[in-house]
C-alpha cells in the first residue's frame, strides 16, 4: 500500500540552526500538507501547498518557515532559525483530491535544544 | 476561526461501545473527519462526513448533524486495539486550502 515517508525520524538540532524536514508524498497525490504536534497536544495545521503554491497556512506558518516541492517527488519544510518552541513531531500529509483523506506520513520529531 | 469540542478522556471495557461527541464552530466547513492516533504514531484516517447521516465503516461508524455543528464517532465491539486518542477535524473548502483543523482528542482507554 502507497505511504507518505518522512525522513529523519528524529532531528536534534541547536538553537537558531536551520533544518530541513523531507517527505515523500504518495505518487499520483496532488494536495500537500504540513502539520505539527506538541507533545501531548493537538495536530496542528501549518501549511497546505497545491499547483507549486502554498494555498493556505497558518499564524504558525510566520517568515521563519517555508516549503519547496524541489523535484515533483519530494515536499520539503524549512525551518529557516529555529527556537526551542519549534520543538515537535512534524507530520507530512498528502490527498489525491482537496476533499478526500488526507494519508499522514509517521513524523519527524524535531528537538530543538 | 475554527473550534472543536470533544472529551478528553473515556474508559470502556473490551466488547463494549464508546461514542464519542465533537462540537465545532468554524468560518468554514467542507464536512467532518475522524483520525485515530496511538502513543508516537502518526493519524490514521477513519471516517469522513460530508453530507447529515451515519457513515458505517465495519465497527466504526461517524455521524455528522450541519445544522446542530455537531458530530460523533461510535466505536462498537471495542478491542484492546482501540486504545488509542480518536481526534475530529473540520475540513476547510479549497478555497482555504482544504486544510484540516483538529480538535483535542479523546483518549480511549479499553480495560480487559
Amino acid at each position: 500500500e502507497p505511504e507518505v515517508t518522512q525522513t529523519p525520524s528524529h532531528q536534534v538540532t541547536q538553537m537558531g540552526q536551520e533544518v530541513i524536514l523531507r517527505c515523500v508524498p504518495i505518487s499520483n497525490h496532488l494536495y500537500f500538507y504540513w502539520y505539527r504536534q506538541i507533545l501531548g497536544q493537538k495536530v496542528e495545521f501549518l501549511v497546505s501547498f497545491y499547483n507549486n503554491e502554498i494555498s493556505e497556512k497558518s499564524e504558525i506558518f510566520d517568515d521563519q518557515f517555508s516549503v519547496e516541492r524541489p523535484d515533483g517527488s519530494n515536499f520539503t519544510l524549512k525551518i529557516r532559525s529555529t527556537k526551542l518552541e519549534d520543538s515537535a513531531m512534524y507530520f507530512c500529509a498528502s490527498g489525491q483530491q482537496g476533499n478526500t483523506e488526507a494519508f499522514f506520513g509517521q513524523g519527524t520529531r524535531l528537538t530543538v535544544v | 476561526g475554527q473550534s472543536l469540542e470533544q472529551p478528553s478522556e473515556v474508559t470502556a471495557v473490551e466488547g463494549a461501545i464508546v461514542q464519542i461527541n465533537c462540537t465545532y464552530q468554524t468560518s468554514g466547513f467542507y464536512g467532518l473527519s475522524w483520525y485515530q492516533q496511538h502513543d508516537g504514531g502518526a493519524p490514521t484516517f477513519l471516517s469522513y462526513n460530508g453530507l447529515d447521516g451515519l457513515e458505517e465503516t465495519g465497527r466504526f461508524s461517524s455521524f455528522l448533524s450541519r445544522s446542530d455543528s455537531y458530530g460523533y464517532l461510535l466505536l462498537q465491539e471495542l478491542q484492546m486495539k482501540d486504545s488509542a486518542s480518536y481526534f475530529c477535524a473540520v475540513r476547510a473548502p479549497r478555497a482555504a486550502g482544504n486544510k484540516l483543523t483538529f480538535g483535542g482528542g479523546t483518549r480511549v482507554l479499553v480495560k480487559p
